[in-house]
């Protein structure tokens, strides 16, 4: 069974600029969670989609935003990129009950100069 | 909310020895989960381990070996004669029944393993 897909892996916008990141979750996961890891702050939770609707969201500006689709694929969207916002954000799939394991993918590093 | 601390933030030992990560956790409620991710180089988070709130045996695969004690709210992590292809980042983590699934992560330990 494939792994959790993120792409693309790497990334460089400019700030003002808005990026798309995709996730690709496990066949038959239905919970999709992204995750921002900066050295600074570590592993932070951004959001969590079930079945096309957030379920839960953490503490992170309205700038960044996501979308799950019917095939639980996830993007998540970040306007008016700030320096700070360079990290490796990385997704993770599971069943969707709380008791199942996250399986994460290989990330997306971005880099806002 | 919850929290959880990872006091040691670097280990460095040599081939073959045993190392334990310590994982300290905080949460009001009484159903959680806890977690052991390795982080390699490559960035990827792979999945060790998951323990319930109400589960506290403690457990052993092959080289690895977790001990939970809801008494002192630890999860620690032994890794017996250690060898260099477990150097990474290891993270401790736990998600509560309150939180849907969002992982609440601790500041994670980097392990060194010398030849």
């Amino acid at each position: 069974k494939a792994g959790v897909t993120q792409t693309p892996r790497y990334l460089i916008k400019t700030r003002g600029q808005q990026v798309t990141l995709s996730c690709s979750p496990i066949s038959g996961h239905r919970s999709v969670s992204w995750y921002q890891q900066t050295p600074g702050q570590g592993l932070q939770f951004l959001f969590e989609y079930f079945s096309e609707t957030q379920r839960n969201k953490g503490n992170f500006p309205g700038r960044f935003s996501g979308r799950q689709f019917s095939n639980s694929r996830s993007e998540m969207n970040v306007s008016t990129l700030e320096l700070g916002d360079s990290a490796l954000y990385l997704c993770a799939s599971s069943l969707g009950g709380v008791e199942g394991e996250q399986y994460f993918g290989p990330g997306t590093r971005l880099t806002v100069t | 909310a919850q929290k959880v601390t990872q006091a040691q933030t670097e280990i460095s030992v040599v081939e073959k020895e045993d190392v334990t990560l310590d994982c300290v956790y905080e949460t009001r409620d009484t159903t959680y989960y806890l977690f052991w991710y390795k982080q390699p180089p490559s960035g990827e988070l792979v999945f060790l381990i998951r323990r319930n709130s109400f589960d506290e045996q403690n457990e052993i695969s092959g080289r690895y070996s977790w001990n939970f004690q809801k008494s002192t709210s630890s999860f620690n992590f032994t890794i017996t004669a250690s060898q260099v292809v477990d150097s990474a980042v290891y993270f401790c983590a736990l998600r509560t029944d309150n939180a849907g699934n969002m992982l609440t992560f601790g500041g994670g330990t980097r392990l060194m393993v010398k030849p």
